[in-house]
């Protein structure tokens, strides 16, 4: 069983959509939880950590539900440059940092 | 400008012909890390470090190895590269591990794209 499953999707959505993707995690002691995007093959880069209150960034909203050990992230009116794959990641005994294999959204015009 | 450097960006080498990966960063993080990315797999870490001279396995380390002296570098070696070791590779930095919160979060190299034939 992977540590961190997402949809791998594609989620294809036209501008302005909501879209949500979930992600789930085996170990009930994981730590620290993000959100990073990661485009055509290119580094990820930090969206945005997760924390146990949710929080909010521009049109970003990231939720952690520990008792189901799952992560969200919502995106509102989507634009055309949100497209790419969203990885959750998941941190815990410390040092190890687990990667789900992405969820792909394409936003259409 | 705060990064993480990775050399090379591409590689095209034989099966058996050692080879090291760089990685550097300028941002004085205790905690580094290596990566592989492979279609469907999502990353995987092969090693990490936790501060200079302190290293330790990821979930796929056979046929790697990894030295850490020096904070800022954190280079990763193939002794004997083969087929199954052609990826994608990342290597990343973190302030700190092991403080929850956003001093966990991980800075990436560029990549490295590394074909063994």
């Amino acid at each position: 069983r992977k540590e961190v499953e997402q949809d791998p999707g594609p989620f294809n959505v036209p501008e302005g959509a909501t879209v949500a993707f979930n992600c789930t995690y085996s170990n009930s002691a994981s730590q620290s939880f993000f959100w990073y995007r990661q485009d055509c093959r290119k580094e990820p880069k930090l969206l945005m950590s997760v924390y146990s209150s949710g929080n909010e960034d521009g049109r970003f909203t990231a939720q952690l539900n520990r008792a189901s050990q799952y992560i969200s992230l919502l995106i509102r009116d989507s634009k055309l440059s949100d497209s790419a794959t969203y990885l959750c990641v998941v941190n815990f005994n410390f040092n190890k940092f687990y990667f789900g294999s992405g969820t792909k959204l394409n936003v259409k015009p | 400008e705060a990064q993480v450097t990775q050399n090379p960006r591409y590689l095209i080498t034989v099966t058996g012909k050692k080879l090291t990966v760089t990685c550097s960063q300028n941002m004085n993080h205790e905690y580094m890390s290596w990566y592989r990315q492979d279609p469907g797999l999502g990353l995987r870490q092969i090693y990490y470090s936790m501060n200079v001279e302190v290293t330790d396995k990821g979930d796929v380390p056979e046929g790697y190895k990894v030295s850490r002296k020096e904070k800022r570098n954190f280079p990763l070696i193939l002794e004997s590269p083969s087929p199954n070791q052609t990826s994608l590779y990342f290597c990343a930095s973190s302030p700190k591990a092991g403080h929850p919160g956003r001093n966990t979060e991980a800075f990436f190299g560029q990549g490295t794209r590394l074909t063994v034939v």
